[in-house]
């Protein structure tokens, strides 16, 4: 069955400095992988996705991550962070050909300190 | 183009009673999927609908239904609340059924169950 394992619930980080949230997750087929951010009282945006090709996906706001199916991995990576990125990063996966469903991660909470 | 509504946006509940919560997709869009967000289990899915069927469904009790009427709206429903129903449900919505990949979330209804 998969899974996803966030590996960090919270990462304290300084204004300005590069940031990484790490995610793997474990599937025995081909998978779709997602990032989403959730600010307080507010829904799920989704900041980027990987779907086939290049491993290196860009999304919103300057994140990136990239795919490393060997190390079943999908790692959220900005390389300066502002105030404003204070928020709720979920990691998320779906199998290919699968009823399509999303399966979460716990989530990592971001914290930007001035 | 408008995203995904829901209502309402919170709601306070006593045990034992009855909910149902909306949610309007995307115009164009024809399925929608729910999603049960607690601080304890996380981000859990619930049911996905499409052309008015429930095509998926997650591992939730029997008091958990939903429905999707023609304009492609859904409800979905919770009888005989129990205390642990309180959470954040949101509802997504996706042009085809199944289609992860193209899929928006609304900003929520938030539950509460006294």
């Amino acid at each position: 069955a998969q899974s996803v394992t966030q590996l960090d619930s919270q990462v304290p980080v300084f204004e300005e400095a590069p940031v990484e949230l790490r995610c793997n997750y474990s599937s025995s087929v081909s998978v779709y992988l997602f990032w989403y951010v959730q600010y307080p009282n507010q829904g799920l945006q989704l900041l980027l996705k990987y779907l086939s090709g290049s491993t290196l996906v860009k999304g919103i706001n300057g994140f990136e991550a990239e795919f490393n199916k060997s190390q079943t991995s999908f790692h959220l990576r900005k390389p300066s962070v502002h105030i404003s990125d204070t928020a709720e990063y979920f990691c998320a996966v779906s199998e290919r050909g699968s009823q399509g469903n999303l399966i979460f991660g716990k989530g990592t909470k971001l914290s930007v300190k001035p | 183009k408008a995203g995904v509504t829901q209502t309402p946006r919170y709601l306070i509940k006593t045990r034992g009673q009855q909910v149902t919560l909306s949610c309007s997709p995307i115009s164009g869009h024809r399925s929608v999927s729910w999603y049960q967000q607690t601080p304890g289990q996380g981000l859990q899915f619930l049911f996905e609908y499409f052309s008015e069927t429930q095509r998926n469904k997650g591992n939730f009790p029997g008091r958990f239904s939903g429905r999707q009427f023609s304009n492609s709206r859904s409800e979905m429903n919770v009888s005989t609340l129990e205390l642990g129903d309180s959470a954040l449900y949101l509802c997504a919505s996706s042009p085809i059924a199944g289609a992860v990949y193209e899929q928006y979330f609304g900003p929520g209804t938030r539950l509460t169950v006294t």
